[in-house]
């Protein structure tokens, strides 16, 4: 069975920070794995995806995320944190075989301090 | 534009009375599935369907139903509200098994 931790309910960084996000995954099987944003009061949009090809993904809106299988992390960054960053923020792992179910993580609220 | 609509985006309702919020898509996916969202627990799926007239249970069905009579829709059905079915819900869908899956807006709904 999959499952999805993410470390830091909350985190909050000063405008121009690093941004880092956790998330350590679970799975029998070589894994799919996501992240997802959500502004508020929006449905979920992709930021990136692993699908077994390059180990560093780039993303949308300056991130990216590196999966590193002997971690099973999948951790997000971005170099420089914009006020527009704040959300919440979802891990999200699926299976490359049969992959009916995307499992998702409790999520992160990102703050960004002027 | 390719987009995954809900309706309605907000319902308030009371214990027992049965509501059906509905989902469609326009990008002809042949993956469709339904998840809540509530606090500290992230989203979590209700029901998922393969096909047409494929569906199976997720992770917390207990209360619902689902149906898929058509490629585009796929209906959420609550017979008898409670009110810890009181969330925000998500539909979404998706072409293949590598692809990622695109969100409707979700629905907020309130049992009182």
């Amino acid at each position: 069975a999959q499952s999805v931790t993410q470390l830091g309910s909350h985190v909050s960084v000063s405008e121009g920070a690093l941004v880092l996000l956790r998330c350590n995954y679970s799975s029998s099987v070589p894994p799919y794995l996501f992240w997802y944003v959500q502004y508020p009061n929006q449905g979920l949009q992709l930021l990136l995806k692993y699908t077994s090809a390059a180990t560093l993904v780039k993303g949308i809106n300056g991130f990216e995320a590196e999966f590193k299988k002997s971690e099973t992390s999948f951790h997000l960054t971005k170099p420089s944190a914009h006020m527009s960053d704040a959300a919440e923020y979802f891990c999200a792992v699926s299976e490359i075989q049969g992959a009916q179910k995307l499992v998702f993580g409790q999520g992160t609220r990102l703050t960004i301090n002027p | 534009e390719a987009q995954v609509t809900q309706n309605p985006r907000y319902l308030i309702t009371v214990t027992g009375k049965k509501l059906t919020v509905t989902c469609s898509q326009n990008m002809n996916h042949e993956y469709m599935s339904w998840y809540r969202q509530d606090p500290g627990l992230g989203l979590r799926q209700i029901y998922y369907s393969m096909n047409v007239e494929v569906t199976d249970k997720g992770d917390v069905p207990e209360g619902y139903k689902v149906s898929r009579k058509e490629k585009r829709n796929f209906p959420l059905i609550l017979e008898s509200p409670s009110p810890n079915q009181t969330s925000l819900y998500f539909c979404a869908s998706r072409f293949g098994t590598r692809d990622e899956q695109f969100f409707g807006p979700g629905t907020r709904l309130t049992v009182l």
